[in-house]
């Protein structure tokens, strides 16, 4: 099936640094979503991404959606230590009609540094 | 809280055994969509309903079924369960179908032993 390639696979952060993270594909996305999961709960819409080119900010998190609509990145800035979970890239084919399940990336796990 | 609704919060149950998992959806939205999660095969999409009608199919199992009813909630039905349907189950819904972002309940996590 189709794969979403998210890096890094982890990282950790000291209050106040910048993250960034990023998801590629090989095939052609009509959308990309970025979600945060904490545990015990589900993920949670950060930021939605619709045009090819596309920078949308939500707060201190920035997204955008690759030219080539085959990669999109997020960037968080100034962390703070709420800031600590799994991050999660997802995309929509075109698979026209009202179909519109997600492709899900494996994931970003962001964590304190001891 | 993303309006989502979903219970259980937590299933144990034993293989070979059904089990019902149910969701209700954001207030107005007519889309259904089901997600398993796992450690080894991450957020996979199950199955999607719109204003009733499966709409899409992901790598679901033959001994998986949904259904959505006239209400909109939907229910996922899974059946003679084996040690490896262990995971998380996500249902997640949107106002329509197509380029509209999903939103997740907080699953449901079904453990067979």
């Amino acid at each position: 099936g189709q794969q979403l390639n998210q890096s890094p696979q982890s990282m950790f952060i000291q209050e106040g640094e910048d993250v960034s993270m990023n998801c590629t594909s090989s095939s052609i996305f009509n959308t990309w979503l970025w979600y945060k999961q904490d545990p015990g709960e589900g993920p949670v819409l950060l930021i939605a991404l619709y045009k090819a080119g596309e920078l949308t900010s939500n707060g201190r998190l920035t997204a955008q959606f690759g030219i080539t609509r085959k990669d999109s990145f997020l960037n968080i800035s100034a962390s703070i230590p709420s800031d600590v979970g799994i991050y999660f890239c997802a995309g929509q084919l075109d698979y026209g009609g009202s179909q519109g399940n997600l492709i899900f990336g494996k994931g970003t796990k962001l964590s304190v540094k001891p | 809280d993303s309006g989502v609704t979903q219970t259980p919060k937590h299933l144990i149950t034993a293989t070979g055994q059904r089990v019902t998992l149910r969701c209700s959806p954001r207030s107005g939205d007519l889309s259904v969509y089901w997600y398993q999660q796992s450690l080894d095969q991450g957020l996979q999409f199950l199955i999607q309903y719109y204003n009733g009608e499966e709409r899409a199919k992901g790598n679901i199992l033959e001994r998986f079924s949904a259904q959505q009813f006239p209400d909109l909630h939907s229910e996922l039905n899974l059946s003679s369960l084996e040690l490896g349907d262990s995971a998380l189950y996500f249902c997640a819904s949107s106002p329509g179908g197509g380029f509209q972002p999903q939103h997740f309940g907080d699953g449901t996590r079904l453990s067979i032993l």
